[in-house]
């Protein structure tokens, strides 16, 4: 059973436009969740948090929003470069460090 | 500071052999939690290891297994080879108290 999924494997977007990816979970206990970006051969580097006692955070050009009663994320990229190109997880924990990743979301930007 | 390194990057193997896989943490860090990434199947946690001991475990058989050493350094065991472990195999680190894992580069693992 997959308690994370990303169900768009994957999304084309126009350079400068705005990017969602989206990503839903089932267990309602998890109270911390991330998005990481990986390119071909490397590792996720991690892009940015939310805690479960928040429905909103920013950084620079990424904001994670957090609906709880949906048990919704999304992961806002604004104005998406092509650099952004890459796969995209969300991952989700209860406490712990054992994180359970969403199959991942392949954005490919336009220029 | 320098980032999460794993050893070796690409390996080889056939069925039924054995292989370990090592992982150095960043600096300071005693958090260590290793992943398999498959085509279609994400990230699947593997385990997650804390000062030496296993912390946290996942779901994979026991031809999987691991340990932590006192440096925080870990390793990787997989006995019994089998095709379909055939995969990316990741292992991030963090530190105490700190939610964000942050992960090296993956060991890529071929399996024939």
């Amino acid at each position: 059973d997959q308690q994370v999924k990303q169900n768009s494997p994957s999304l084309s977007v126009q350079e400068g436009r705005i990017s969602i990816l989206n990503c839903d979970y089932t267990n309602s206990m998890f109270d911390y969740f991330l998005w990481y970006k990986k390119y071909p051969a490397e590792g996720p580097t991690f892009l940015i948090s939310i805690s479960s006692i928040k429905d909103k955070n920013e950084d620079g050009r990424f904001t994670v929003f957090l609906n709880k009663s949906a048990k919704h994320l999304s992961l806002h990229i604004v104005p998406s470069q092509p650099g952004d190109s890459a796969v995209y997880f969300c991952a989700a924990s209860e406490g712990t460090y054992k994180y359970i990743f969403g199959t991942g979301t392949r954005l490919k930007v336009l220029a | 500071k320098a980032g999460v390194t794993q050893t070796p990057r690409y390996l080889i193997k056939t069925r039924g052999q054995q292989v370990t896989l090592s992982c150095s943490p960043i600096s300071g860090h005693r958090s260590v939690s290793w992943y398999q990434q498959t085509p279609g199947q994400g990230l699947q946690f593997l385990f997650e290891y804390f000062s030496e001991t296993q912390r946290n475990k996942g779901n994979f058989p026991g031809r999987f297994s691991g340990r932590q050493f006192s440096n925080s350094r870990s390793e990787m065991n997989v006995s019994t080879l089998e095709l379909g472990d055939s995969a990316l195999y990741l292992c991030a680190s963090a530190g105490e108290g700190a939610e964000t894992q942050y992960f090296g580069p993956g060991t890529r693992l071929l399996v024939l």
